[in-house]
């Protein structure tokens, strides 16, 4: 069971937008900075979002990031069939001393 | 470019130590800037943080409950890396492993350990 609870799978078609979510508490979420990784098909996740909204140099601006409460977003737009992959959020957790992440949600391009 | 290189046996008997290595380039492990972490993901794919160190004037090092009392990470200067080690394994520690840099990213091959004898 994650600490931070995401939708296991999410879908969309070519050219269109997806969002994931991500919900967290007060003593994550609530309090720190979200990141997001993509972890395509046998290969260590990679960084795409970092500080709920920044995007590492060398990430399309296709993905964006975004927080609110105790909740946070990614949104891709301009769905691509190379986008289909695991993504996760993660956050420090000050209650738990740790990094804490989401169960991970795993986008399919119809 | 931050790259991390990991090094160590991908298969360890139930009861005893894992230890994993991670070595830094493009960066050091003593950097007043970033943290060094292990992260683990499952076979069923859920990642689970492990632990970090860091150096703030001096060393800290944070471990994640789930495995505390087991773990030690240590950072090693001379030759700028840090590593990791597990005691007393079980098959519930099978996993691949990874070493990460916070921030900015920058993961490890990872590495697959299985427990089994």
């Amino acid at each position: 069971q994650s600490v931070l609870t995401q939708p296991p799978s999410a879908s969309g078609t070519p050219g269109q937008r997806v969002t994931i979510s991500c919900s967290g508490s007060s003593s994550n979420i609530g309090r720190n900075t979200v990141n997001w990784y993509q972890q395509l098909p046998g290969t260590a996740p990679k960084l795409l979002i970092y500080n709920n909204n920044q995007r590492p140099s060398g990430v399309p601006d296709r993905f964006s990031g975004s927080k609110s409460g105790t909740s946070a977003s990614l949104a891709i737009s301009g769905l691509q069939s190379e986008d289909e992959a695991d993504y996760y959020c993660a956050a420090w957790d000050d209650s738990l001393k740790g990094w804490v992440f989401g169960g991970g949600t795993k986008l399919t391009v119809l | 470019q931050i790259q991390l290189q990991q090094s160590g046996p991908g298969l360890v008997k139930p009861s005893q130590t894992l230890s994993l290595t991670c070595a830094i380039s493009g960066d050091t492990v003593s950097s007043n800037s970033a943290a060094w972490n292990w992260i683990r993901q499952s076979p069923s794919g859920g990642l689970e943080w492990l632990g970090r160190t860091y150096f703030r004037s001096k060393w800290h090092t944070d471990y994640a409950v789930s495995v505390k009392g087991r773990i030690t990470i240590n950072p090693d200067t001379s030759k700028n890396q840090f590593s990791l080690q597990l005691n007393s394994v079980t098959p519930e520690d099978t996993a691949v492993y990874y070493c990460t840099r916070e921030p900015g990213g920058g993961w490890g091959q990872g590495t697959l350990v299985t427990v089994s004898s």
